[in-house]
C-alpha cells in the first residue's frame, strides 16, 4: 500500500514553455503533499506544501508564480513549471502523507520527474 | 527550526561487513526521525522511523537505527552489507507529524563485492 505515482518520469522542453507534473496517491487519501527539488549530488530541498482545497505554502526563495501548485483532490497534486528556463532543469519529487500518517510523519514518495529545459 | 547533518558524503564497505551511516539532528522538541534510500533516478523508499519507544528501531531490508538523545544521533546500521545495498541514503527529521521532512545531504553507500 501507500503508492505515490508521479508523471511524467522524464520530460524535455524548450525554454519558455510550461510543463506540468502530476502526483497521485493511488491507494490512499493525501490531505497534504510536498514538492521537493533535488539538484545533482545534493539533498532534497522543500519547495512547497500543498494542502487539498487550499493554496500551497511556498518555502522562502521559491517563486510561486513560476512553480504553480494545485491540489484539487485528495489524490492529486500538480506542479506546473511556467516559462521554464535551463536553470529549472532538475529532479522534482513529490511526496504525500496519508491520513493515517498524520501522527507519525511518514511520507511516501513518487518516483520523481526529471525535467530538462533546452 | 530543524536540521540534519550527514557528515559522510560516501561510505565504502566490503560485502558481508557491518555498515554504519551517520546522522545527527537538531530540532526543537521531540524529533520524528526517518531514513530513506534512493536508487538512481528514482524516488525515495522508506526504510525506518523513530517516533517514540525503543531506541533501537528495525526497518526494511535488515536495516536498523539507534536513536541516541544525548548525542542527538540516529545512525543507520546493518550487520552484514550486500552489494545491492549500494545506494544514496537520506536521514530526515521533523518536530511534528504534520510538517514536511528536512533531509540531510545524503550519504552514498558503496558495497564492494
Amino acid at each position: 500500500g501507500a503508492v505515490v505515482s508521479q508523471h511524467p518520469s522524464r520530460v524535455i522542453c524548450k525554454s519558455g514553455t510550461s510543463v506540468k507534473i502530476e502526483c497521485r496517491s493511488l491507494d490512499f487519501q493525501a490531505t497534504t503533499m510536498f514538492w521537493y527539488r533535488q539538484f545533482p549530488k545534493k539533498s532534497l530541498m522543500l519547495m512547497a506544501t500543498s494542502n487539498e482545497g487550499s493554496k500551497a505554502t511556498y518555502e522562502q526563495g521559491v517563486e510561486k508564480d513560476k512553480f504553480l501548485i494545485n491540489h484539487a483532490s485528495l489524490t492529486l497534486s500538480t506542479l506546473t513549471v511556467t516559462s521554464a528556463h535551463p536553470e529549472d532543469s532538475s529532479f522534482y519529487i513529490c511526496s504525500a502523507r496519508a491520513r493515517t500518517g498524520l501522527n507519525t510523519g511518514e511520507l511516501f514518495f513518487g518516483e520523481g520527474s526529471r525535467l530538462t529545459v533546452l | 527550526a530543524q536540521s540534519v547533518a550527514q557528515p559522510e558524503d560516501q561510505v565504502n564497505v566490503a560485502e558481508g561487513n557491518p555498515l554504519t551511516v551517520k546522522c545527527t539532528y537538531s530540532v526543537s522538541g521531540n524529533p520524528y526521525l526517518f531514513w530513506y534510500v534512493q536508487y538512481p533516478n528514482r524516488g525515495l523508499q522508506f526504510l525506518l522511523k523513530y517516533i517514540t519507544g525503543d531506541n533501537l528501531v528495525k526497518g526494511s531490508y535488515g536495516f536498523e537505527a539507534e536513536f541516541n538523545k544525548s548525542q542527538t544521533s540516529f545512525h543507520l546500521k546493518k550487520p552484514s552489507a550486500l552489494v545491492s545495498d549500494s545506494a544514496l541514503y537520506f536521514c530526515a527529521v521533523s518536530y511534528t507529524g504534520r510538517r514536511a521532512l528536512t533531509f540531510g545531504s545524503g550519504t552514498r553507500l558503496q558495497v564492494q563485492p
